[in-house]
């Protein structure tokens, strides 16, 4: 399966601060990547779809001007949460798909706090 | 909204003993995934299931779909320490969206 990595797997900022969250998809072309918002002992929310080249599709409820999306390349997608505060704080995860078998792969993971 | 939902929501076995989790959707679905995500760490595929009432094995754990494809279930048989985590099941919905809906999931817990 392929192989996601995402940087940095922790951050601790201050409120008010950007921070951006890199995923990258070291063996595996991907011209769409998922990133997810996991709450502590909660599910995974889907926030939005990075599409390679253009615009990503937020999911209803996610401000798009606060984390912004940039899919520039085949293997790297960056969200940045910007002005962030203490309620943004969560683990963010991306994940990329197979196309053909449609399997998910997740990257580890970046746990974001913000003071 | 598409909504998918797994019960029970936490499940504390002993040793030895088995576990079910089933997961309901609100529609219907294109296939459903299975993942178990360990304490701290990330979602790991499991298996996927796509043709309605399919029924998949992976040595202990026992997969199945609904025939009208909006349910699932994982079962696993005589549970060890190691199984401890949460599963997930991840809906892909017909509605030609490509994007995975996540179910509650249910945390599992092995006393040995």
């Amino acid at each position: 399966g392929a192989v996601v990595s995402q940087h940095p797997s922790w951050v601790i900022c201050k409120s008010g601060t950007s921070v951006k969250i890199e995923c990258r998809s070291l063996d595996f072309q991907a011209t769409t990547m998922f990133w997810y918002r996991q709450f502590p002992k909660q599910s995974l929310m889907l926030m939005a779809t990075s599409n390679e080249g253009s615009k990503a599709t937020y999911e209803q409820g996610v401000e798009k001007d606060k984390f912004l999306i940039n899919h520039a390349s085949l293997t790297l997608s960056t969200l940045t949460v910007t002005s962030a505060h203490p309620e943004d704080s969560s683990f963010y995860i991306c994940s990329v798909t197979d196309r053909v078998s449609y399997e998910q792969y997740f990257g580890p993971g970046t746990r974001l706090t913000v003071t | 909204g598409q909504q998918v939902m797994q019960i029970p929501q936490y499940q504390h076995v002993q040793e030895g003993e088995d576990f079910t989790t089933y997961c309901n959707s609100s529609t219907t679905l294109s296939n459903i995934q299975w993942y178990k995500q360990r304490p701290g760490g990330h979602p790991v595929f499991l298996i996927q299931l796509v043709k309605s009432g399919e029924v998949k094995k992976q040595k202990r754990l026992t997969f199945q779909f609904g025939e009208a494809k909006k349910n699932s279930s994982l079962h696993i048989t005589a549970t060890q320490t190691t199984d401890v985590g949460t599963y997930f099941c991840a809906g892909l919905h017909t509605s030609g969206t490509y994007k995975y809906i996540f179910g509650t999931g249910t945390r599992l817990k092995v006393l040995a």
